[in-house]
């Protein structure tokens, strides 16, 4: 098993919903990562987790937040997001944490109204 | 800090053309070298990677060679198709200098018309 699988695929939330995007691989990395993707944009980085710690926040707000509950899942929590929030938000996993190259899924599509 | 600058697109080719898309880095220490392909509603693949100078990523007919000389990791490919038509993201990690983070280009978009 080589991929990383995100899901939904698709959801559109309101500003006082309170949804959970999720993200499983089965391909023993110990590195998870979410990015989130604006149209034409490189993916920017959110969160990074090593062996089910968190490693790196870059400075997201609290309305957004990470769980890694096994070494194979990693979710992200949302919860009273804003309209600006609407982007693709991608997963992705690497062996380590470091230079080996990451493996991403296909996204979820998130629109808020 | 570690920057990655690519060529501005969008590139438009006819199919059978050679590519090139340039990409020049910034960095401290010894970085990784990524190419990464993103189709039209997907999230991005890994294309080809290289971890030392002189080093050449190759996959599905794509090259790109490590240049630290000139500090470039450009991508090429002989001979392109219509499925090739996707954005192209040249990606660099410096491992322990930047937490292992990765610093991405803004994107190639290439269109390859029949």
């Amino acid at each position: 098993d080589t991929e990383v699988t995100q899901t939904p695929k698709h959801l559109v939330m309101g500003m006082t919903n309170k949804k959970s995007l999720k993200c499983e691989q089965h391909m023993g990395h110990r590195a998870m990562y979410w990015y989130k993707q604006k149209a034409k944009k490189p993916p920017e980085l959110m969160f990074v987790y090593s062996y089910e710690k968190l490693s790196i926040n870059e400075s997201v707000p609290s309305r957004f937040s990470p769980e890694c509950p096994n070494s194979s899942l990693l979710n992200l929590h949302l919860h009273a997001l804003q309209p600006e929030d609407s982007a693709l938000y991608l997963c992705a996993s690497s062996q380590e944490q470091g230079d080996y190259g990451y493996t991403f899924g296909s996204g979820t599509r998130l629109t808020v109204v | 800090g570690n920057s990655v600058t690519q060529m501005e697109g969008p590139v438009t080719l006819s199919e059978e053309a050679f590519l090139t898309i340039n990409c020049t880095y910034t960095a401290t220490g010894y970085p990784s070298l990524f190419w990464y392909v993103q189709y039209p509603g997907e999230g991005l693949q890994l294309l080809l990677k290289a971890t030392k100078a002189d080093d050449k990523g190759s996959n599905k007919g794509f090259e790109a060679t490590y240049r630290k000389e000139t500090t470039s990791f450009h991508l090429e490919k002989g001979s392109v198709q219509v499925s090739d038509s996707a954005v192209y993201f040249c990606a660099l990690s410096a491992g322990r200098t930047n937490a292992g983070k990765s610093t991405f280009g803004d994107g190639t978009t290439l269109t390859v018309k029949p």
